[in-house]
């Protein structure tokens, strides 16, 4: 099957922890995006990737961060500098063509212990 | 900067009745637009785009976008609403530089 995945679907961390989500995509695409979702806050972006080796800040970039080593592959630290991470976090890719959609993973939600 | 604004939190349609959803936007440059549904605890899922052309886009299941570059709108509409139509629905704009920006959703329960 063709698309992203996201893992684990749930995830929960400790005072203090480092977590890492996974996002793994097999669509060949160039562009990767991480966001985050809160209630009644739609959605926020976090970093993306436009090219392997290369990422840049979204809006809220503090307390995460991201490596791009290979093409398929964007996944997303959540620091303990990050105080409130619990949330609900969105992987997406696309073709770098504006006229191309975004697809979307089926998401990991983050619980603080 | 770009931006979407979706000025209603919550939709109520009954079922059968027609259904429309608002957006607008704020671009510089030609507007790629964007409409997608999210169930609850799931990834967002695409349902149509605007690109250039006919102002009147379809998509999945039965889903249809009205773009209006006057009033820099893109309101998503279907003629006759189902039960399984209630969900988060997003409106979103992508720049050339590739980044997308998203309205805050607005929620769409049909009521049997």
């Amino acid at each position: 099957d063709g698309g992203i995945t996201q893992s684990p679907k749930y995830l929960f961390r400790k005072e203090g922890q480092n977590v890492t989500l996974s996002c793994e995509q097999n669509l060949n695409h160039d562009a990767m995006y991480w966001y985050r979702q809160d209630p009644g806050q739609g959605l926020r972006l976090i970093y993306y990737s436009q090219i392997v080796n290369d990422f840049q800040k979204g809006d809220i970039a503090e307390g995460y961060s991201v490596s791009r080593e290979k093409k398929e592959s964007f996944p997303l630290t959540v620091t303990s500098a990050q105080k409130n991470p619990t949330a609900f976090y969105l992987c997406a890719s696309s073709f770098p063509q504006s006229r191309e959609t975004q697809y979307f993973g089926p998401g990991t939600r983050l619980l603080v212990l | 900067a770009q931006s979407v604004a979706q000025p209603e939190d919550q939709v109520n349609v009954a079922e059968g009745n027609p259904l429309t959803v608002k957006c607008t936007y704020s671009v510089s440059g030609n507007p790629y637009l964007f409409w997608y549904v999210q169930y609850p605890n799931r990834g967002l899922q695409f349902l149509l785009k605007y690109i250039t052309g006919d102002n009147l886009v379809k998509g999945s299941y039965g889903f249809e976008a009205e773009f209006n570059k006057s009033q820099t709108s893109f309101h998503l509409k279907k003629p006759s609403a189902l039960v399984s139509d209630s969900a988060l629905y997003f409106c979103a704009v992508r720049d050339i530089g590739n980044q997308f920006y998203f309205g805050t959703g607005t929620s769409l329960t049909v009521i049997p």
